[in-house]
């Protein structure tokens, strides 16, 4: 199992531009979760899915959207980056349990 | 109200001490848990102990322990017996709610720093 995988690892974007966030998981979860995290904070939750279909807004969804048509994937959508969107991102699932597992995550620079 | 308060933004350690990482919540809801993570340079989050707030026992995962005192809302995290290799960021973070649309919060985090 590979577990939970993000694409791109960096990704550098100019102010407007758009870019999807890939992420997979292969455990067959139900429950998926993007976070944020901005330099020496901890993780903000942007977005959460809790099945095919199904995605509600977290703490910060502002700037980003989400879609969730199959288990495995959870792709995050930024519309018109802006500086304020330098994070790094973590895409998470988790199953009936109550651990979330991690993705490695990737790091956005919007210049 | 924050959620999840850390208070101790750097912590220092001694090799094979033990060192308490401190962590305060606030919650309504009768239904929670507390987790801890640990975030090395590498970026990776890894998850390190989970604890029901009905769980009677404290949490116990090899060298890391979970000091739950629910009347004080804190869930601090031991670690014994230190290792170089704990050096790294550790975050509290609490579940509330339930099923499919539990969320977690996290804290700001403590940085561990384990001197030989």
């Amino acid at each position: 199992n590979a577990g939970v995988t993000q694409t791109p690892k960096f990704r550098i974007l100019k102010i407007g531009q758009s870019m999807t966030l890939q992420c997979t998981q292969d455990m067959n979860h139900n429950y998926m979760y993007w976070y944020r995290q901005d330099p020496g904070m901890g993780l903000k939750l942007i977005y959460y899915s809790v099945g095919a279909g199904i995605t509600d807004k977290g703490e910060v969804p502002n700037g980003y959207n989400v879609s969730r048509s199959t288990t495995e994937d959870f792709p995050l959508r930024l519309e018109l980056a802006a500086p304020s969107q330098t994070s790094v991102y973590f895409c998470a699932s988790r199953g009936s349990g109550n651990e979330q597992f991690f993705g490695p995550g990737t790091r956005l620079t919007v210049l | 109200a924050q959620k999840i308060t850390q208070t101790q933004p750097g912590m220092f350690v001694q090799e094979k001490e033990a060192v308490t990482l401190d962590c305060t919540y606030d919650t309504s809801d009768p239904s929670y848990g507390l987790f801890w993570y640990k975030q090395p340079s590498s970026g990776e989050m890894i998850f390190l102990i989970y604890q029901g707030s009905y769980d009677q026992q404290n949490a116990t995962e090899g060298r890391y322990s979970l000091n739950f005192q629910k009347a004080r809302k804190s869930a601090n995290l031991v670690i014994s017996a230190s290792q170089l290799g704990d050096s790294a960021m550790y975050f509290c973070a609490m579940r509330e709610g339930s099923g499919g649309y539990q969320k977690v919060t996290f804290g700001i985090g403590t940085k561990l720093q384990v001197i030989p």
